[in-house]
């Protein structure tokens, strides 16, 4: 079946504008995450969403950072007034069900944003 | 603090030779530990976890709460085992997010 997909898979943008990073999960996985790979920091959680619940933002890095899911699938990361330092590649992931903390979780191909 | 350390950015080892990437975490209660995989131009993908007490693809890796750690081993490494491998934590009740460590690029020469 299909995998999370992510769009688009490039963005370059300016300092100062506002950009929205796009995620589809898995058909039927409940549990969404984001992370950010960037030289120098690994892999860094920024934010989780589990079914209804309220997400866990814990590890977004500022308040530039939100995101939403509708509906229980696609999710939205916006960030306003990028920075350079938010130049990274922002990784999807979905599982079928957190709460089972065993649960694989499967990566999207990741959007490389540059900020210039 | 929750926290995973992989100590090496780059481990290059010849086809044959026996391969160990080190992984040392920091956490007080009972972590979940995984080796996650990033071969080149592919997805981020789940290569073993802890609790399987698998061996894929000829790697292993033994969870020790003594010294924290859980070492990826092979004993003889392939070209295709080059990729970058990223040693992972889940410790947080309710929640399967990752903690993840730095990564080590793994090059395996022929």
């Amino acid at each position: 079946g299909a995998g999370v997909s992510q769009s688009p898979s490039n963005k370059v943008t300016e300092k100062g504008k506002d950009v929205e990073l796009r995620c589809d999960p898995i058909s039927g996985h409940t549990a969404l995450y984001w992370y950010r790979q960037s030289l120098g920091q690994g892999l860094e959680f920024l934010i989780y969403f589990q079914g209804n619940s309220a997400p866990d933002k814990s590890g977004l890095p500022s308040d530039r950072f939100s995101a939403e899911r509708t509906g229980g699938s696609v999710s939205t990361l916006t960030i306003q007034r990028t920075q350079q330092e938010d130049s990274a590649v922002y990784l999807c992931a979905s599982s079928l069900s957190s709460g089972v903390r065993t649960d694989t979780q499967y990566f999207g191909p990741g959007t490389r944003l540059t900020v210039l | 603090a929750q926290r995973v350390t992989q100590p090496e950015k780059l481990l290059s080892v010849f086809k044959g030779a026996p391969v160990e990437l080190k992984c040392n975490y920091s956490y007080s209660g009972s972590p979940e530990l995984f080796w996650y995989v990033q071969y080149s131009r592919q997805r981020l993908q789940l290569l073993l976890r802890h609790i399987s007490r698998e061996s894929i693809k000829g790697f292993t890796a033994d969870l020790n709460k003594g010294e924290t750690s859980f070492h990826l081993k092979k004993p003889f490494a392939q070209e295709e085992d080059s990729a970058m491998y990223y040693c992972a934590l889940s410790g947080l009740s309710n929640t399967g997010k990752l903690i993840f460590g730095q990564g080590t690029t793994l090059q395996v020469k022929p």
